[in-house]
């Protein structure tokens, strides 16, 4: 496998649920991050990790709990979702966080279209 | 306030002809600008960087173009193909973070 996968790319849950979302990378980078998207709105950043140390928490609940394991894997687990929470997560990574120009490229998974009933 | 603004409204051109993307910006001094591209219900895919130095930035069919004092950079797509029918979204660095504007949906009609 090449590039950012994500798992699972469909999940429903209801507002009681706990999931995890997982993101891995096979690019070698040192960064990973996790947004959300939601309908015509701009991409929110969540989460940074870099080097397995999280680096940016913007703002976002308790029930979003970020995971890195290590540079590779990164989970996004959830309990008690609201409806608002229904998007499209996306994981991402890049050779260094808040590195020159060209190493901050992203390079995204396909997502997690997320619904939560 | 910081804020990024793209064209709000969906682009809609003919095959073969030049589609021009806007991505204005106020309060923020990016070092960099980035160009994305998104199909739906993916995850962006990167096009074009540019640095605040820099003018104007090529590839294929793909022109970026970058103004500091108007704070505003072009994205531009010469010959256009129905296969570029995506969302567009510009980026900007803020300290190692990016930034996002909401993308425009652009439409190539054959």
């Amino acid at each position: 496998e090449t590039g950012v996968t994500q798992t699972p790319r469909h999940l429903v849950m209801g507002m009681t649920n706990k999931k995890s979302l997982k993101c891995e990378q096979h690019l070698g980078h040192n960064a990973m991050y996790w947004y959300k998207q939601s309908a015509k709105k701009p991409l929110e950043l969540m989460f940074v990790y870099s080097l397995e140390e999280r680096v940016e928490n913007n703002s976002v609940p308790s029930r979003f709990s970020p995971e890195c394991p290590n540079s590779s894997h990164l989970f996004l687990h959830l309990h008690t979702l609201q409806p608002e929470d229904s998007a499209l997560y996306l994981c991402a990574s890049s050779q260094v966080y808040g590195g020159s120009y060209s190493t901050d490229t992203q390079y995204f998974g396909p997502g997690t279209r997320l619904t939560v009933l | 306030s910081q804020k990024i603004e793209q064209n709000s409204e969906a682009l809609n051109i003919q095959e073969g002809k030049t589609a021009t993307l806007t991505c204005n910006y106020t309060n923020y001094s990016p070092a960099y600008l980035q160009w994305y591209r998104q199909d739906p219900g993916r995850g962006p895919v990167f096009l074009l960087l540019i640095r605040e130095n820099e003018k104007e930035k090529r590839k294929e069919r793909l022109k970026v173009t970058f103004d500091t004092t108007l704070k505003q950079s072009l994205f531009h797509i010469t010959a256009s193909q129905p296969a570029d029918s995506a969302t567009y979204l510009c980026a900007l660095d803020q300290g190692g973070k990016l930034i996002f504007g909401q993308g425009t949906e652009l439409s190539v009609k054959p």
